[in-house]
């Protein structure tokens, strides 16, 4: 069974450039999570979607960032513009919200210059 | 928001050495995982434990939500199990949402 699937693994993009990350859950998994790593905040969540609604987007830092869930398949986390403290590893992660166990995608490594 | 603490944060092991890996939690938990983030920085998931105690192989988790904590043990350790290990939890407060917050981590370090 595939796990969660990111894409792309590495994205390098200049400031103020528009990045798209991309985010398809496993099969049957009914929630998805948006989380962002860096050396300095570690592991931070962004939004959560339950059944494809965005349900709690307050860890989003700031109104550059929005993120989508059109079908319970497919997702994205959108920055625009970008900025170089956006650089981070982007997780993407689902779980079955009758078992609670989250599933993490290999994540997207975004360099902005 | 709840409070996740783990210790040590860095850890050098020779390989064959047993180690206990904490984590402390400020309030009650629906959902207690440990991830494995390993070189690659692949989160693969170990266990999800909110209670009780679970072995697979050589690592085995506790977790004793009445007092707040859990354990991850690996034993006979090997280089493969290098990487920085993660402990998160999801607050039984405000329960259902899921979300879980991430502790800073136990660096493991296992040397040949």
């Amino acid at each position: 069974d595939a796990g969660v699937i990111q894409s792309p693994r590495h994205e390098v993009t200049e400031m103020g450039q528009e990045v798209t990350l991309r985010c398809k859950p496993i099969s049957g998994h009914n929630s998805l999570f948006w989380y962002r790593q860096t050396m300095m905040r570690g592991l931070e969540l962004l939004i959560y979607f339950n059944n494809n609604v965005p349900i709690d987007d307050s860890g989003m830092p700031e109104d550059r960032f929005s993120a989508k869930m059109p079908n319970a398949s497919f997702s994205t986390l959108k920055i625009q513009p970008s900025e170089p403290r956006d650089s981070a590893v982007y997780f993407c992660a689902s779980t079955l919200t009758s078992t609670y166990e989250q599933y993490f995608g290999p994540g997207t490594r975004l360099t902005v210059t | 928001g709840i409070q996740v603490e783990q210790s040590p944060p860095d850890l050098i092991l020779q390989e064959g050495a047993n180690s206990t890996l904490r984590c402390n939690f400020s309030d009650s938990v629906n959902n207690l995982q440990w991830f494995h983030q390993n070189p690659w920085g692949q989160l693969i998931n170990l266990f999800y434990i909110p209670s009780g105690t679970k072995q697979n192989g050589r690592l085995s988790a506790t977790t004793v939500a009445t007092e707040r904590y859990s354990l991850l043990y690996i034993s006979s350790s090997q280089t493969t199990d290098s990487g920085v290990y993660f402990c998160a939890v999801e607050s039984a407060v405000g329960a259902g949402s899921y979300q879980l917050t991430f502790g800073k981590g136990t660096k493991l370090s296992v040397i040949p």
